[in-house]
């Protein structure tokens, strides 16, 4: 099971560019890393998903080294509406509750606070 | 995308009784999961409902405290049985979808549970 460590809390400022590193030293070959953002009183949301090099989307990019034992995830232009806790899960996506182990398991999070 | 209606989205129990939540999907889909989140915390895979099957629970979760019914394949409960303080928390439930280029995650609203 592909443990994660992200850190437990990060601030920033409004307009500046926030990236969490996550941790993962023993991804194995099928895991994807998906990222998902939780605001108070709401279920998690997916920002992105990517397996190696670079994934962007219209709220998101993700940086994955060649060894793929981290991962970037990479905010542009922060605003407040940005604050929340962002977690980092690595495991197979077509099979993210398998019973031999490789399940989804979410992280500590990282709380990101957007100050004005 | 998958919407999910969970219900209730919060309520507050006396200890020893019990609490039933439902969770309902726009769509026919093969697993749900429901999750538990204590405050501040992460989030904790309690078990995956099968349609026609028993749920499969994960380590530290008991049928007998929270069982399951998976009707069909567009619905299902988890009640909280028997509750003492310690099962205060936000109880989610989720599906998993494949699109076109990612698998997502999708996540109810959430119950509240407070229990006095």
């Amino acid at each position: 099971l592909a443990k994660t460590t992200q850190p437990i809390s990060m601030d920033s400022y409004e307009g500046q560019e926030v990236n969490i590193t996550c941790s993962h030293n023993n991804i194995a070959t099928n895991d994807y890393i998906t990222w998902y953002q939780q605001f108070p009183s709401q279920g998690p949301r997916f920002i992105i998903q990517g397996y190696k090099t670079k994934v962007t989307n219209e709220v998101a990019s993700l940086f994955i080294p060649a060894d793929r034992k981290s991962s970037t995830l990479s905010l542009p232009r922060v605003s407040l509406s940005d604050t929340a806790v962002y977690y980092c899960l690595v495991g197979d996506p077509h099979h993210p509750f398998k019973a031999a182990g490789n399940k989804l398991t979410f992280g500590g999070g990282t709380r990101v606070l957007v100050k004005p | 995308s998958a919407v999910i209606s969970q219900k209730p989205s919060r309520d507050i129990c006396q200890r020893g009784t019990s609490l039933t939540i439902q969770c309902q999907v726009d769509s026919q889909v093969t697993m749900m999961f429901w999750y538990r989140q204590q405050p501040g915390q992460s989030l904790t895979l309690i078990a995956t409902a099968n349609q026609g099957s028993e749920a499969t629970y994960e380590s530290g979760f008991v049928i007998d405290k929270f069982p399951i019914s998976r009707p069909n394949l567009t619905f299902s409960t988890l009640t909280v049985s028997n509750m003492s303080p310690e099962d205060s928390s936000i109880y989610l439930c989720s599906v998993v979808r494949t699109g076109r280029v990612n698998t997502e995650a999708f996540f109810g609203q959430g119950t509240r549970l407070t229990v006095v």
